[in-house]
């Protein structure tokens, strides 16, 4: 098993450029979440989904957008990067929210400029 | 919201040292997870522990619930404990988030 993975790793965006983070996990987890982190804090959650077809706001959805199409897949969408989405991007997955572990993958690192 | 509080925010450890680190929160939690985020990054589930204690290794964690609050504790730590560790809380109602604390940032000295 791979786990919980996220393409790509870094990117440099400018501003008003788009982008999609993309996180595959094959775990068979029915949720899937979207974090970020800035400098010497702890993660802020963007979106989350519960199933496929299904997504919901976190705590900082604004400028983000979200798409579960497939269960295995939780995309992440930038319309228009600014400079205070600058962060590290972890993408999280759980079998259930009454299950044991959220199980994250390595991080996407984004600067935009 | 609920307010997530981690203790110290730093601490520095000789190899073979001991060490307690506390997260505090604001309100009752359906779920509370303790993780390890390494030097490079990556970030690994410790413990789920919503109440009780557990133990694994050299590692153990105790949740007091009615109190608001939780315990890791590290014995005879190692260089590579270094980290910063986060807890996480899961607010009641079945919300499905999870929000962190800003974390303990532990280096153990060789």
């Amino acid at each position: 098993n791979a786990g919980v993975t996220q393409t790509p790793k870094f990117r440099v965006l400018k501003t008003g450029q788009s982008m999609t983070l993309l996180c595959a996990q094959d775990m068979n987890h029915e949720y899937m979440y979207w974090y970020r982190q800035d400098p010497g804090m702890g993660l802020r959650l963007i979106h989350y989904s519960v199933g496929e077809g299904t997504t919901a706001k976190g705590e900082v959805p604004d400028g983000y957008n979200v798409s579960r199409l497939k269960k295995q897949n939780f995309l992440l969408g930038l319309e228009s990067a600014a400079p205070s989405q600058t962060s590290v991007y972890f993408c999280a997955s759980s079998y259930s929210s009454y299950q044991e572990t959220q199980y994250f993958g390595p991080g996407t690192r984004l600067l935009v400029l | 919201g609920i307010q997530v509080e981690q203790s110290p925010p730093d601490l520095i450890l000789q190899e073979g040292a001991n060490s307690t680190l506390r997260c505090n929160f604001s309100d009752s939690v359906n779920n509370l997870q303790w993780f390890h985020q390494n030097p490079w990054g990556q970030l690994i589930n410790l413990f789920y522990i919503p109440s009780g204690t557990k133990q694994n290794g050299r590692l153990s964690a105790t949740t007091v619930a009615t109190e608001r609050y939780s315990l890791l504790y590290i014995s005879s730590s190692q260089t590579t404990d270094s980290g910063v560790y986060f807890c996480a809380v899961e607010p009641p109602s079945g919300t499905y988030k999870y929000i962190f604390g800003t974390g303990t940032r532990l280096k153990v000295l060789a």
